[in-house]
């Protein structure tokens, strides 16, 4: 069973422009969920996806936006990048809503994001 | 913000050694896990424990959990050089779905 599949992986934007990472769940699952990992910040949960809705979101601002397909892929979109939006963006799929039923999370490898 | 904050922030050990790896967080959970992360990779699930249980095994792993304390231990035994990784420790809100991670703890195995 193929693994979260996260395209691109490596990517290099300058200040101003915006981005879109996308993101390939296990086969079967219906929720995706973002995170933004960085140095100083640790990991900081970005979204919740499931059945294309978006059921939990984290306080980032507006700039930072997703959805969800109906065969469960999932983008994710930061417009206008600043500097300190430099991070790696991982996705993470699991069957129900969440790791509150289903346990664990599924992660992809991440999207390196730098932004000069 | 972070809800677990995770001590020690690094640990070296030899190889053959135990690593031991503590966890606080701060509101009611429904269960605590444990993932690891390779540098600049994706993390993985390591084990879970849910809020009624005390300890959990897996393979080289031990996960305790005391909820008076709000406190989790990650214990290694007999680590490899291949153990070193960033360990994780995430908690869901009985209240919540969303997985909350802590700052993490990052194990050096020298062989």
């Amino acid at each position: 069973k193929a693994g979260v599949t996260q395209t691109p992986r490596y990517l290099i934007k300058t200040r101003g422009q915006q981005v879109t990472l996308s993101c390939s769940p296990i086969s079967g699952h219906r929720s995706v969920s973002w995170y933004q990992q960085t140095p100083g910040q640790g990991l900081q949960f970005l979204f919740e996806y499931f059945s294309e809705t978006q059921r939990n979101k984290g306080n980032f601002p507006g700039r930072f936006s997703g959805r969800q397909f109906s065969n469960s892929r999932s983008e994710m979109n930061v417009s206008t990048l600043e500097l300190g939006d430099s991070a790696l963006y991982l996705c993470a799929s699991s069957l129900g809503l969440g790791a509150r039923y289903t346990g664990e999370l599924f992660f992809g490898e991440g999207s390196r994001l730098t932004v000069l | 913000s972070q809800q677990g904050e995770e001590d020690p922030q690094a640990l070296s050990i030899q190889e053959g050694e135990n690593a031991t790896m503590n966890c606080s967080y701060k509101t009611s959970i429904n269960n605590l896990q444990w993932y690891r992360q390779n540098s600049g990779r994706g993390l993985v699930h390591l084990i879970l424990i849910r809020s009624n249980e005390r300890e959990k095994h897996s393979g080289r792993l031990r996960v305790t959990l005391d909820t008076s304390k709000k406190s989790s231990s990650l214990l290694i035994t007999a680590s490899r050089a291949a153990d070193t990784a960033s360990y994780f420790c995430a908690t869901i809100e009985t209240s919540g779905s969303r997985l909350t991670f802590g700052e993490g703890t990052q194990l050096t195995v020298n062989p």
